[in-house]
Protein backbone atom coordinates (compact mmCIF):
# COMPACT_ATOMS: atom_id res chain seq x y z
CA UNK A 1 0.00 0.00 0.00
CA UNK A 2 1.64 3.59 -0.80
CA UNK A 3 1.73 6.07 1.75
CA UNK A 4 2.51 9.72 0.58
CA UNK A 5 4.75 11.48 2.99
CA UNK A 6 4.78 15.59 1.95
CA UNK A 7 7.11 17.90 3.94
CA UNK A 8 8.19 21.94 2.75
CA UNK A 9 8.02 25.01 4.88
CA UNK A 10 5.06 26.09 6.23
CA UNK A 11 5.44 29.83 6.72
CA UNK A 12 6.17 32.12 4.04
CA UNK A 13 6.55 35.71 3.80
CA UNK A 14 4.93 37.51 0.90
CA UNK A 15 7.01 37.44 -2.57
CA UNK A 16 8.90 34.43 -1.36
CA UNK A 17 8.63 30.60 -3.02
CA UNK A 18 6.45 27.70 -1.52
CA UNK A 19 8.12 24.24 -2.54
CA UNK A 20 6.84 21.30 -1.39
CA UNK A 21 7.82 17.73 -2.17
CA UNK A 22 5.94 14.64 -1.69
CA UNK A 23 7.95 11.32 -1.71
CA UNK A 24 6.09 7.67 -2.40
CA UNK A 25 6.16 5.27 0.14
CA UNK A 26 5.97 1.64 0.27
CA UNK A 27 4.88 0.67 -3.22
CA UNK A 28 5.61 1.31 -7.05
CA UNK A 29 6.00 4.76 -8.05
CA UNK A 30 5.69 4.17 -11.99
CA UNK A 31 3.03 4.58 -14.39
CA UNK A 32 1.23 6.81 -12.15
CA UNK A 33 0.44 11.04 -12.71
CA UNK A 34 1.13 13.56 -9.40
CA UNK A 35 -1.01 16.76 -8.52
CA UNK A 36 -1.14 19.21 -6.27
CA UNK A 37 -4.27 20.16 -4.68
CA UNK A 38 -4.94 22.94 -2.40
CA UNK A 39 -7.55 24.09 0.14
CA UNK A 40 -7.53 27.79 1.89
CA UNK A 41 -9.28 27.76 5.27
CA UNK A 42 -12.71 26.92 5.41
CA UNK A 43 -12.65 26.61 1.63
CA UNK A 44 -13.08 24.07 -1.23
CA UNK A 45 -10.63 22.14 -2.98
CA UNK A 46 -8.92 23.99 -5.67
CA UNK A 47 -6.92 22.19 -8.53
CA UNK A 48 -3.13 23.29 -8.78
CA UNK A 49 -1.70 21.42 -11.48
CA UNK A 50 -0.37 17.80 -12.55
CA UNK A 51 2.52 16.13 -13.98
CA UNK A 52 2.88 12.69 -15.94
CA UNK A 53 5.73 10.06 -16.64
CA UNK A 54 6.75 11.57 -19.51
CA UNK A 55 7.30 15.14 -17.60
CA UNK A 56 4.26 17.03 -18.90
CA UNK A 57 2.13 19.49 -17.03
CA UNK A 58 -0.87 20.81 -16.84
CA UNK A 59 -1.57 23.66 -14.56
CA UNK A 60 -4.51 25.81 -13.57
CA UNK A 61 -5.07 28.91 -15.22
CA UNK A 62 -4.99 31.19 -12.88
CA UNK A 63 -1.57 29.90 -11.38
CA UNK A 64 0.12 29.17 -14.22
CA UNK A 65 2.55 31.95 -14.41
CA UNK A 66 3.63 31.29 -11.18
CA UNK A 67 3.57 27.71 -10.57
CA UNK A 68 6.58 24.62 -11.43
CA UNK A 69 6.18 20.93 -10.76
CA UNK A 70 9.00 18.33 -11.53
CA UNK A 71 9.07 14.92 -10.88
CA UNK A 72 11.98 12.51 -9.57
CA UNK A 73 11.68 9.08 -10.42
CA UNK A 74 14.69 7.62 -9.01
CA UNK A 75 13.63 8.87 -5.67
CA UNK A 76 9.92 8.48 -5.83
CA UNK A 77 9.12 12.08 -5.48
CA UNK A 78 7.60 14.68 -6.98
CA UNK A 79 7.69 18.62 -5.99
CA UNK A 80 6.08 21.91 -6.29
CA UNK A 81 7.23 25.13 -6.63
CA UNK A 82 5.08 28.29 -6.27
CA UNK A 83 6.56 31.63 -6.77
CA UNK A 84 5.56 35.38 -5.10
CA UNK A 85 3.40 33.75 -3.01
CA UNK A 86 0.50 36.36 -0.80
CA UNK A 87 -1.53 36.02 1.76
CA UNK A 88 -4.06 35.06 -0.57
CA UNK A 89 -1.78 31.79 -1.11
CA UNK A 90 -2.48 30.32 2.05
CA UNK A 91 -4.01 27.23 1.90
CA UNK A 92 -3.37 22.94 3.25
CA UNK A 93 -1.29 21.93 0.04
CA UNK A 94 -2.50 18.40 -0.62
CA UNK A 95 -0.15 16.14 -3.07
CA UNK A 96 -2.17 13.07 -4.82
CA UNK A 97 -0.76 10.57 -6.89
CA UNK A 98 -3.19 8.86 -9.15
CA UNK A 99 -3.53 6.06 -12.03
CA UNK A 100 -5.98 6.06 -14.79
CA UNK A 101 -6.08 3.83 -18.09
CA UNK A 102 -7.70 4.10 -21.17
CA UNK A 103 -11.04 2.13 -19.80
CA UNK A 104 -10.68 5.37 -17.34
CA UNK A 105 -10.10 3.20 -14.34
CA UNK A 106 -8.79 5.46 -11.51
CA UNK A 107 -7.53 4.82 -7.95
CA UNK A 108 -5.39 7.62 -6.21
CA UNK A 109 -3.25 8.65 -2.88
CA UNK A 110 -3.27 11.16 -1.03
CA UNK A 111 -0.93 13.15 0.75
CA UNK A 112 -1.49 14.25 4.69
CA UNK A 113 -1.49 17.91 3.99
CA UNK A 114 0.22 20.60 4.41
CA UNK A 115 -0.58 24.10 6.16
CA UNK A 116 1.45 26.92 3.85
CA UNK A 117 0.66 30.06 5.80
CA UNK A 118 1.86 33.49 3.99
CA UNK A 119 2.39 36.68 6.17
CA UNK A 120 4.66 39.04 6.77
CA UNK B 1 -12.27 27.83 -18.29
CA UNK B 2 -14.91 25.37 -16.86
CA UNK B 3 -17.25 25.57 -14.38
CA UNK B 4 -19.13 22.67 -12.20
CA UNK B 5 -21.70 23.97 -9.81
CA UNK B 6 -22.77 22.05 -6.77
CA UNK B 7 -25.31 23.13 -4.09
CA UNK B 8 -23.78 24.41 -0.84
CA UNK B 9 -25.70 22.44 1.21
CA UNK B 10 -27.85 19.13 1.42
CA UNK B 11 -29.56 17.65 4.92
CA UNK B 12 -31.52 14.36 5.39
CA UNK B 13 -32.25 12.31 8.11
CA UNK B 14 -30.36 9.22 8.58
CA UNK B 15 -31.97 6.44 6.71
CA UNK B 16 -33.24 9.00 4.03
CA UNK B 17 -31.66 9.24 0.76
CA UNK B 18 -29.25 12.38 -0.07
CA UNK B 19 -28.48 13.51 -3.47
CA UNK B 20 -26.04 16.18 -4.89
CA UNK B 21 -26.13 17.32 -7.92
CA UNK B 22 -23.19 18.49 -10.06
CA UNK B 23 -23.67 20.94 -13.23
CA UNK B 24 -21.50 21.91 -16.10
CA UNK B 25 -20.84 21.65 -19.87
CA UNK B 26 -17.96 19.59 -19.18
CA UNK B 27 -19.83 16.62 -18.14
CA UNK B 28 -21.39 16.17 -21.44
CA UNK B 29 -18.25 14.77 -22.55
CA UNK B 30 -15.38 13.85 -19.54
CA UNK B 31 -16.28 12.08 -16.75
CA UNK B 32 -16.95 13.25 -13.18
CA UNK B 33 -15.54 12.06 -10.09
CA UNK B 34 -16.58 12.49 -5.90
CA UNK B 35 -14.86 13.21 -3.55
CA UNK B 36 -15.72 12.94 0.46
CA UNK B 37 -13.97 14.86 2.75
CA UNK B 38 -14.42 14.77 6.58
CA UNK B 39 -12.74 17.96 9.03
CA UNK B 40 -9.43 17.74 9.18
CA UNK B 41 -8.81 14.79 6.88
CA UNK B 42 -7.49 14.21 2.99
CA UNK B 43 -10.56 14.22 0.28
CA UNK B 44 -11.91 10.15 0.22
CA UNK B 45 -12.49 9.13 -3.91
CA UNK B 46 -16.09 7.70 -3.32
CA UNK B 47 -17.26 7.42 -7.13
CA UNK B 48 -14.81 7.78 -10.52
CA UNK B 49 -15.92 7.57 -13.91
CA UNK B 50 -19.45 8.98 -13.56
CA UNK B 51 -20.75 5.54 -11.97
CA UNK B 52 -18.17 3.49 -10.45
CA UNK B 53 -17.67 2.70 -7.00
CA UNK B 54 -13.56 1.95 -5.77
CA UNK B 55 -13.17 -0.83 -3.34
CA UNK B 56 -13.84 -0.23 0.16
CA UNK B 57 -16.48 2.09 -0.29
CA UNK B 58 -20.00 1.36 0.93
CA UNK B 59 -22.74 0.39 -1.73
CA UNK B 60 -25.30 3.01 -0.47
CA UNK B 61 -22.51 5.60 -2.68
CA UNK B 62 -23.92 5.80 -6.19
CA UNK B 63 -23.43 7.91 -8.79
CA UNK B 64 -25.14 8.50 -12.03
CA UNK B 65 -24.86 11.08 -15.17
CA UNK B 66 -27.25 12.61 -17.33
CA UNK B 67 -26.26 15.22 -19.99
CA UNK B 68 -24.45 17.96 -18.19
CA UNK B 69 -25.49 17.25 -14.88
CA UNK B 70 -23.85 14.58 -12.49
CA UNK B 71 -25.57 12.98 -9.47
CA UNK B 72 -24.08 11.57 -6.28
CA UNK B 73 -26.72 9.43 -4.14
CA UNK B 74 -26.72 8.10 -0.83
CA UNK B 75 -29.22 5.37 0.06
CA UNK B 76 -29.78 5.02 3.28
CA UNK B 77 -27.26 7.65 4.49
CA UNK B 78 -25.89 7.31 7.91
CA UNK B 79 -24.51 9.87 10.50
CA UNK B 80 -21.35 9.00 9.89
CA UNK B 81 -21.25 9.91 6.24
CA UNK B 82 -21.89 13.76 7.22
CA UNK B 83 -19.06 15.30 5.15
CA UNK B 84 -18.27 17.89 2.49
CA UNK B 85 -18.29 16.74 -0.77
CA UNK B 86 -16.81 18.06 -4.23
CA UNK B 87 -16.96 16.92 -7.87
CA UNK B 88 -14.57 16.96 -10.30
CA UNK B 89 -13.40 16.84 -13.61
CA UNK B 90 -10.61 17.18 -16.11
CA UNK B 91 -10.62 18.69 -19.42
CA UNK B 92 -7.42 18.37 -21.90
CA UNK B 93 -5.98 21.72 -20.48
CA UNK B 94 -6.25 20.30 -16.79
CA UNK B 95 -8.87 19.59 -13.95
CA UNK B 96 -11.42 21.56 -11.96
CA UNK B 97 -13.70 20.85 -8.72
CA UNK B 98 -17.20 21.84 -7.93
CA UNK B 99 -17.38 24.19 -5.30
CA UNK B 100 -18.49 21.60 -2.57
CA UNK B 101 -21.67 20.27 -1.10
CA UNK B 102 -21.88 20.36 3.03
CA UNK B 103 -23.97 17.12 3.47
CA UNK B 104 -25.70 17.61 6.86
CA UNK B 105 -27.23 13.83 7.94
CA UNK B 106 -29.36 14.51 11.55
Amino acid sequence: QVQLQQWGAGLLKPSETLSLTCAALGGSFSGYYWSWIRQPPGKGLEWIGEINHSGSTKYNPSLKSRVTMSVDTSKSQFSLNLSSVTAADTAVYYCLMFYYDSSDYYFDYWGQGTLITVSS
Amino acid sequence: SYELTQPSSVSVSPGQTARITCSGDILASKYARWFQQKPGQAPVLVIYKDTERPSGIPERFSGSSSGTTVTLTISGAQVEDEADFYCYSAADNGGVFGGGTKLTVL
